[in-house]
């Protein structure tokens, strides 16, 4: 059964800091791996999608990478800023019907 | 995700009533997903529909909830007998193919049972 772990729960950086952010996965048979943010009582925002043969993905700021082999990917937010302020969840498809499995998130604050 | 539409965004029931929850997948996706958030938890996988077929519900309880994704308009997730357990943000998803496609969420419905 995949699992899906993020670390850390919660961080808080001031403005303009790089920042990383981790997630992990227990079975490594995976298609993809996409990043998605959460604003509070809203939906989710796709941020990423890395598929299994690819090793990084960038997106302005953003730049997340994937080690299959490991179970691992990271996402990196260059030049924080407070409008970054979110929760971000990773989550793994393993191919069942993009059944995403999801991990619990990172609750990102940007202070000024 | 704006093409994804959801509604009611948010729905009020008291105990043993019924909710309707409607999903309009984005124009051209053909793939329809549901997925619960509970309290302080994460997303879980209920449900996966394709037009007028149920392709995977081993993420959905076995009774009171049914999905549909009917020929003519939008997906309906439906919780018969609604308990105050069933309250949480229900998130719909649409992909134009399965597997390897990116998903695109939709704002949610948060229901609350009293």
């Amino acid at each position: 059964k995949q699992e899906v772990t993020q670390i850390p729960a919660a961080l808080s950086v001031p403005e303009g800091e790089n920042l990383v952010l981790n997630c992990s996965f227990t079975d490594s048979a995976i298609y993809n791996l996409q990043w998605f943010r959460q604003d509070p009582g809203k939906g989710l925002t796709s941020l990423l999608l890395i598929q299994s043969s690819q090793r990084e993905q960038t997106s302005g700021r953003l730049n997340a990478s994937l080690d299959k082999s490991s179970g691992r990917s990271t996402l990196y937010i260059a030049a924080s800023q407070p409008g970054d302020s979110a929760t971000y969840l990773c989550a793994v498809n393993t191919g069942t019907a993009s059944k995403l499995t999801f991990g619990t998130g990172t609750r990102l604050q940007v202070t000024l | 995700n704006a093409g994804v539409m959801q509604n009611p965004r948010h729905l009020v029931r008291r105990r043993g009533q019924e909710a309707r929850l409607r999903c309009s997948p984005m124009k051209g996706h053909s793939h329809v997903y549901w997925y619960r958030q509970l309290p302080e938890e994460g997303l879980k996988f209920m449900v996966y529909l394709q037009k007028e077929n149920i392709i995977d519900e081993s993420g959905m309880p076995k009774e009171r909830f049914s999905a549909e994704f009917p020929k003519e308009g939008p997906s309906i997730l439906r919780i018969q007998q609604v308990v105050r357990g069933d309250s949480a943000a229900y998130f719909c998803a649409s992909s134009p193919v399965s597997v390897t496609g990116e998903l695109f969420f939709g704002e949610g419905s948060r229901l609350t049972v009293l």
